[in-house]
């Protein structure tokens, strides 16, 4: 059965600082990766996939995401963090052909001035 | 509409009662799918409709929990005889396509169900 762990439920950190939320999966069989966006009193909306290709990942707002299948990890990075980036980041997985996606317990991010 | 709604956005209910929960997702999607999500969790998965037909309601937690989207657009979720471990934010999403798992997902607002 597929899983994702989220490691860090609350990330705060100071703007214009780089930051990495972690997300770890399992699966059996070959997965895509999302990872979702929740602003306060806000639907999710997508922040960036990896269906398959380059491990590198880029999305939205200067946000990307690296696919390390030995590690089944898709962990999400920005180089320099804003104020308006405070949200909660949920990482999510799904099969090749299925109808579920499975969604880790998300991260909080919490951007400083 | 621009994007999906959900109706009502906040509901609280006795415990006994039923509710019907309403999401009108965008124009010409395909796929609906329904979630719930508990304080401090992520999205639970309870059931996809590809068009009219429910493909999957693997997530539904109990015979009290019905879903239905007899015209392949607006879809009502129910809950019947109400409990308070009912009480979460239940987001419904669509999708354009019939879901290979790869598509984006598009959320609506949610409603927040509170059971008394």
């Amino acid at each position: 059965a597929q899983s994702v762990t989220q490691l860090d439920s609350q990330v705060p950190v100071f703007e214009e600082a780089p930051v990495e939320l972690r997300c770890n999966y399992s699966s059996s069989v070959s997965v895509y990766l999302f990872w979702y966006v929740q602003y306060p009193n806000q639907g999710l909306q997508l922040l960036l996939k990896y269906l398959s290709g380059s491990t590198l990942v880029k999305g939205i707002n200067g946000f990307e995401a690296e696919f390390n299948k030995s590690q089944t990890s898709f962990h999400l990075r920005k180089p320099s963090v804003h104020i308006s980036d405070t949200a909660e980041y949920f990482c999510a997985v799904s099969e090749g052909g299925g109808f579920k996606t499975i969604f880790g317990a998300g991260t909080r991010l919490f951007v400083k001035a | 509409g621009a994007g999906v709604s959900q109706s009502p956005r906040y509901k609280v209910a006795k415990r006994g009662q039923d509710v019907a929960l309403r999401c009108d997702p965008i124009s010409g999607h395909v796929s609906l799918f329904w979630y719930q999500q508990a304080l401090g969790q992520g999205p639970e998965f309870l059931t996809y409709f590809q068009n009219e037909a429910q493909l999957d309601k693997s997530g539904l937690p109990s015979d009290r929990f019905f879903a239905e989207r007899p015209e392949g657009s607006v879809s009502t979720l129910k809950i019947q005889r109400t409990q308070q471990e009912d009480s979460a934010v239940y987001l419904c999403a669509s999708s354009l396509l019939r879901t290979s798992g790869s598509d984006e997902q598009f959320f609506g607002p949610g409603t927040r169900l509170t059971v008394l």
